[in-house]
């Protein structure tokens, strides 16, 4: 079957880093995605690695090794803004999206 | 750019009544659609995709007669709720996908349902 794990919860410190990892076993592989969802609204688009390395965008950084079917997303300077759910989802062979059931991070002043 | 909307962005009705759900690509065209259901707590569950003029494909256990998803054009979608029931009550997601090979999906901003 076709499988996202990531951590349910983190927490972390204003103004620190976090990292939040993703691994996944999918039916072929055509990209892997990053959302964040604030409570209550509609995810909003983060990041798209489809080539093994980082991205690098502002404070946010996506990674990807697919021959590990692993992922993180990295976080740095934290803001209390960044309190939200963040999501990884896979694209399969089909272009399905499959998606993890998300990490909840948690910003402490 | 890359904007979707939805409208009504909250509905409560009443039991046994039908609900329809507008998401439109607003600066772009989008020749697929998705429709999502999330329930609190719990990550996006993928009820069906949408296609331009074709017939919509449902994800395993979404009833397609009391889901009735229409994609007219390029840039409107919806999405009809039939004989709505409490357990319907849940936060719909549309999301689309630009035409022309990006494979990146943008959210519309949700529709929550509260059928009483």
């Amino acid at each position: 079957g076709q499988n996202i794990d990531q951590p349910t919860e983190m927490t972390a410190t204003e103004g620190a880093i976090v990292q939040i990892n993703c691994t996944y076993q999918t039916s072929g592989f055509n990209g892997l995605f990053w959302y964040q969802q604030h409570a209550g609204e509609a995810p909003t688009f983060l990041s798209y690695n489809v080539l093994d390395g980082l991205e690098e965008k502002g404070r946010f950084s996506s990674f990807l090794s697919r021959s590990k079917g692993y992922s993180y997303l990295l976080l740095k300077e934290l803001q209390m803004k960044d309190s939200a759910s963040y999501l990884c989802a896979v694209m399969d062979s089909s272009y399905q999206l499959i998606w993890g059931a998300g990490t909840k991070l948690i910003i402490k002043p | 750019g890359a904007v979707v909307s939805q409208h009504p962005s909250w509905v409560i009705c009443k039991s046994g009544t039908s609900v329809k759900i507008e998401c439109r690509s607003l600066d772009f065209q989008a020749t697929t659609m998705f429709w999502y259901r999330q329930f609190p707590k719990q990550s996006l569950m993928l009820m069906a995709t949408s296609n331009e003029g074709s017939k919509a494909t449902y994800e395993q256990g979404v009833e397609k007669d009391k889901f009735l998803i229409n994609h007219a054009s390029l840039t409107l979608s919806t999405l009809t709720v039939t004989s709505a029931h409490p357990e319907d009550s849940s936060f719909y997601i549309c999301s689309a996908r630009l035409a022309g090979g990006q494979e990146t999906q943008y959210f519309g901003p949700g529709t929550r349902l509260l059928v009483l």
